[in-house]
């Protein structure tokens, strides 16, 4: 178990501009969650992936936000036209679901990525 | 929609002193809780869970929880905080009925103080 990966660990951009990010989950784990993180708040949903389909995505995942996980493995989250208001760390994370047994098992967090536009 | 309530944003406790955190959760079907830890500029690392059966939960660093049915309440205990146990506790509920989508409470921020 290596754990969730996530990179960049930080990520300064100018208002505008666009930003990806990259996790990698725990390699038998099937879902993966985005998260993000604002000063003082516990995470916020932001999507979630069962395999390589994308089965919700919050309302706080505007238009310019979109995240994908190609194979099924690795998911990406880019921002585009990033503005100031975006500023947070974005996490990641992942668990082993399917069927009832999948509420025993609990999210595993990545370490985030923090983005500050400027 | 399910919630997590965290009364209490910032808690000071003495290194050695008992330490309870408290969490609500808002009514609802059977839920599933969680307490997460996170140290500065880290994820989150789960301290222990709640699914079914024992009311009292172990989890890891000496840390307990209580699941009150009747409270609606998950509250987070140590009998004896230590110096590293600085960090923020976020408490946190998934309800059955649907996939794992995980709700968090805003955070308790916790202080050691010698």
């Amino acid at each position: 178990d290596t754990g969730v990966s996530q990179d960049p660990r930080h990520k300064i951009t100018k208002r505008g501009q666009n930003v990806t990010f990259r996790c990698d989950p725990i390699s038998e784990h099937n879902r993966l969650y985005w998260y993000r993180q604002t000063l003082g708040q516990g995470p916020e949903f932001l999507t979630y992936f069962q395999n390589e389909a994308q089965l919700e995505k919050s309302r706080l995942l505007s238009d310019r936000f979109s995240a994908e996980r190609p194979k099924g493995s690795f998911s990406t989250l880019e921002i585009q036209r990033t503005e100031q208001g975006d500023s947070a760390m974005y996490l990641c994370a992942s668990s082993l679901g399917g069927g009832k047994s999948s509420y025993n098992s609990p999210l595993h967090f990545g370490n985030g990525t923090r983005l500050t536009v400027t | 929609a399910q919630s997590v309530t965290q009364p209490d944003i910032h808690i000071t406790v003495s290194e050695g002193a008992s330490l309870e955190l408290r969490c609500n959760y808002s009514y609802g079907a059977t839920p599933y809780l969680f307490w997460y830890v996170q140290s500065p500029g880290q994820g989150l690392q789960l301290l222990l869970k709640y699914f079914s059966g024992d009311t009292l939960v172990q989890g890891i660093k000496g840390f307990e929880a209580e699941f009150k049915r009747s409270q609606s309440s998950f509250n987070l205990r140590k009998p004896s905080v230590h110096w590293s146990d600085a960090a923020e506790y976020f408490c946190a509920v998934v309800y059955s009925g649907g996939y794992q989508k995980v709700t968090f409470g805003t955070g308790t921020k916790l202080q050691v103080i010698p």
